[in-house]
C-alpha cells in the first residue's frame, strides 16, 4: 500500500520561510493535498495540487511536486505565529485519502 | 454555514459498553468517511461511504461498524469498545470521492 512520510517537527523563526516535506511511494495519486490542524480543531484544507502540475502558488503558500523523486513540499513565506500547527500531506488514490504522519510546525519570535 | 458536525466531542467510557459517534453534514455531499488519529501515525481511514447504502472498509475497520441510511448522516458504531480504540476520531465529507474533504472538529474517545 501507499506509504507517506513526513518529518515530525519543524521549528522556524517568525518572518522566515518554512518548508514542510512529504515523500510517498505510490505514484498513481491524482490529487495531493496539504491540511492544517490547529490544537483542538479538525483538519482545514490549505491547498492542493493536481498530479500533472509541478507547482502551485496561493498567496504565502507554494506547493512543489517532484514526481520523479515522489516528493511534495509546502513552503510558507513570512511564517507567522498563527501558522503554528500540525501540517498533513494527503494523497488521493482511487477515492481513498492516504495521510502522512504530520509535521508539527513551531514558530518562535 | 456549511459544516460537518460530530457528537459527542469528548467521551470517556468503559470496555464493552456500546457507543455511537454521530456525524452529520449539511452540504449534500455524497462521500463520507471516518478516520482515527493516533500520535506518530497520522490519520487512518476506518470506513467510507460513496453514497447512501454504500459503505466500504478503510485501512483499520476492525472493531467498528457504520451505516449510511441517509445522505447527511454517517454514524460510527463501536459495538464492544476496547482500550486500543482510545483515539481522536474525525468524520469528513466531500461532494464526491475525488473532491477535497471537509472535516468535523473531532471526537476524543477514551476507553477505560
Amino acid at each position: 500500500g501507499e506509504d507517506v512520510e513526513q518529518s515530525l517537527f519543524l521549528s522556524v523563526r517568525e518572518g522566515d520561510s518554512s518548508v514542510i516535506n512529504c515523500t510517498y511511494t505510490d505514484s498513481s495519486s491524482t490529487y495531493l493535498y496539504w491540511y492544517k490542524q490547529e490544537p483542538g480543531a479538525g483538519l482545514q484544507l490549505l491547498t492542493y495540487i493536481f498530479s500533472n502540475m509541478d507547482m502551485k502558488q496561493d498567496q504565502r503558500l507554494t506547493v512543489l511536486l517532484n514526481k520523479k523523486d515522489k516528493h511534495l513540499s509546502l513552503r510558507i513565506a513570512d511564517t507567522q505565529t498563527g501558522d503554528s500547527a500540525i501540517y498533513f500531506c494527503a494523497l488521493l488514490n482511487t477515492d481513498k485519502l492516504i495521510f502522512g504522519t504530520g509535521t508539527r510546525l513551531q514558530v518562535f519570535p | 454555514e456549511a459544516q460537518v458536525t460530530q457528537n459527542p466531542r469528548y467521551l470517556i467510557t468503559v470496555t464493552g459498553k456500546k457507543l455511537t459517534v454521530t456525524c452529520s453534514q449539511n452540504m449534500n455531499h455524497e462521500y463520507m468517511s471516518w478516520y482515527r488519529q493516533d500520535p506518530g501515525l497520522g490519520l487512518r481511514q476506518i470506513y467510507y461511504s460513496m453514497n447512501v447504502e454504500v459503505t466500504d472498509k478503510g485501512d483499520v475497520p476492525e472493531g467498528y461498524k457504520v451505516s449510511r441510511k441517509e445522505k447527511r448522516n454517517f454514524p460510527l458504531i463501536l459495538e464492544s469498545p476496547s482500550p486500543n480504540q482510545t483515539s481522536l476520531y474525525f468524520c469528513a465529507s466531500s461532494l464526491r470521492g475525488s473532491q477535497p474533504q471537509h472535516f468535523g472538529d473531532g471526537t476524543r474517545l477514551s476507553i477505560l
